[in-house]
């Protein structure tokens, strides 16, 4: 059965300073791996997304750092902020296979 | 350029009716995928339309159906809905169904009583 297996299941962290949450799967046929964000009453966003055949992608304050031997990969979110607050989802998938599946999320508070 | 609109935003339904949800994908995007969201289970792939074409299906049982116009709008039809329906039903598009160019839309949360 496919999985992807995320945790912490939530992360407290003070303002300014660096969450990362962790997630692992599964199997080897997933080439790409998309972090989404959800707020409240909102779908989840697309924040940044790496291939298996890249190490560390960065986007402004986050950053997916990718194990393929190990089959994890995180997202670090320099900075932390208050309205980082939210749920985050890893997911992984393949390249046109029109579905992703998702870790179970883990809900993020950023303390001012 | 418009996002993705699902509608009805928020629907209340009895045990044992039916349930008909409609997605709009973005503008140029051909392929459309829903999503169940619950606290339990998280999110879970239901199924993906292509051309109007279901080209991926999740496993979920007979009563959750879908399909997709030619205009790439989609509808998911839930029937003799069960207590467990009860979730936030989500649909993302994508240009080829490339699942990593996926955008969501805002949900249909689905009440069953």
């Amino acid at each position: 059965q496919q999985q992807v297996k995320q945790s912490p299941q939530s992360l407290i962290v003070q303002k300014g300073g660096i969450s990362i949450i962790n997630c692992a799967y599964e199997n080897t046929a997933f080439d790409y791996f998309p972090w989404y964000q959800q707020f409240p009453g909102k779908g989840p966003a697309l924040l940044i997304a790496i291939r298996p055949d890249v190490s560390e992608k960065k986007e402004g304050r986050f950053t997916i750092s990718f194990n393929k031997s190990a089959k994890q990969f995180s997202l670090h979110i320099m900075d932390s902020q208050p309205g980082d607050s939210a749920t985050y989802f890893c997911a992984a998938g393949v390249t046109n296979a029109g579905k992703s599946t998702f870790g179970d999320g883990t809900t993020l508070t950023v303390k001012p | 350029k418009a996002g993705v609109t699902q509608t009805p935003r928020y629907l209340i339904k009895t045990r044992g009716q039916q349930v008909t949800l409609s997605c709009s994908p973005i503008s140029g995007h051909r392929s459309v995928s829903w999503y169940q969201q619950t606290p339990g289970q998280g999110l879970q792939f239901l199924f993906e339309y292509f051309s109007e074409t279901q080209r991926n299906k999740g496993n979920f049982p007979g009563r959750f159906s879908g399909r997709q116009f030619s205009n790439s709008r989609s509808e998911m039809n839930v029937s003799t809905l069960e207590l467990g329906d009860s979730a936030l039903y989500l649909c993302a598009s994508s240009f080829n169904g490339a699942a990593y160019e996926q955008y969501f839309g805002p949900g249909t949360r689905l009440t069953v009583t």
